[in-house]
């Protein structure tokens, strides 16, 4: 079965960093681009960018340029996204999702990772 | 740069049938495919077309999607509708000029 696990929730304080993980299983995960895709409550999907982990090339929404960081390590199947300074404005539920190319469409979604930011 | 616009609600009766748009701000809705995706509460969104009117194994042949050039838009329709197809859902297509996947709005479907 083709899965993509991600790593549980967090809840973290404006300032500190912090890395969320999308692990993939069940197909070759060198072979599908990686999407990380942001939710805030009770609002719609935002595209924040994606990896190619055949060889970690990116590409970034410009809403997200410059404030996440996303990479994978194709050797143990997995993605991250890291943001090294965070605000409140980050609490979102983040999916990734399993992106293929042919027509830009996202067939396999992961569990999702809650991250809330509090003073 | 384009966007995709989708009304905000629509509801219908159970067994009816409903349809939800999806309107490209620019460039023609057949340069890229267009995909739907369905999102019930606290789960994970999931795809139920893609490529414009491709279903996906295990999708009901209930959903249905199209494009029209005239309009420039692309439909998601559902028939038979059941409660549980009560869901948000979200059109989602692809930027190449800079290589950016672009969700719509969302629709929130009520099924009453």
């Amino acid at each position: 079965e083709v899965q993509l696990v991600q790593s549980g929730a967090e809840v973290k304080k404006p300032g500190e960093s912090l890395r969320i993980s999308c692990k993939g299983s069940g197909y070759s995960f060198s072979s599908y681009w990686i999407s990380w895709v942001r939710q805030m409550p009770g609002k719609g999907l935002e595209w924040m960018g994606r990896i190619d982990p055949s060889n970690s090339y990116t590409n970034y929404s410009p809403s997200f340029q410059g404030h996440v960081t996303i990479s994978a390590d194709k050797s143990i199947s997995t993605a991250y996204v890291q943001w090294s300074s965070l605000k409140a404005s980050d609490t979102a539920m983040y999916y990734c999702a399993r992106l293929r190319l042919t027509a830009a469409d996202m067939d396999v979604w992961g569990t999702g990772t809650t991250v809330s930011v509090s003073s | 740069n384009f966007m995709l616009t989708q009304p905000h609600s629509v509801s219908e009766s159970p067994g009816k049938t409903v349809t939800i748009s999806c309107t490209r701000s620019s460039d023609s809705i057949a340069s890229n495919y267009v995909q739907w995706y369905q999102q019930r509460p606290g789960s994970a969104p999931t795809i139920v077309i893609y490529e414009d009117d491709q279903r996906p194994s295990g999708v009901p042949d209930r959903f249905s999607g199209s494009i029209d050039s005239s309009s420039n838009s692309a439909s998601l329709t559902i028939s038979a509708l059941k409660t549980e197809d009560e869901a948000d859902y979200y059109c989602q297509s692809y930027d190449s000029s800079d290589l950016k996947v672009v969700f719509g709005g969302g629709t929130k479907l009520t099924v009453l």
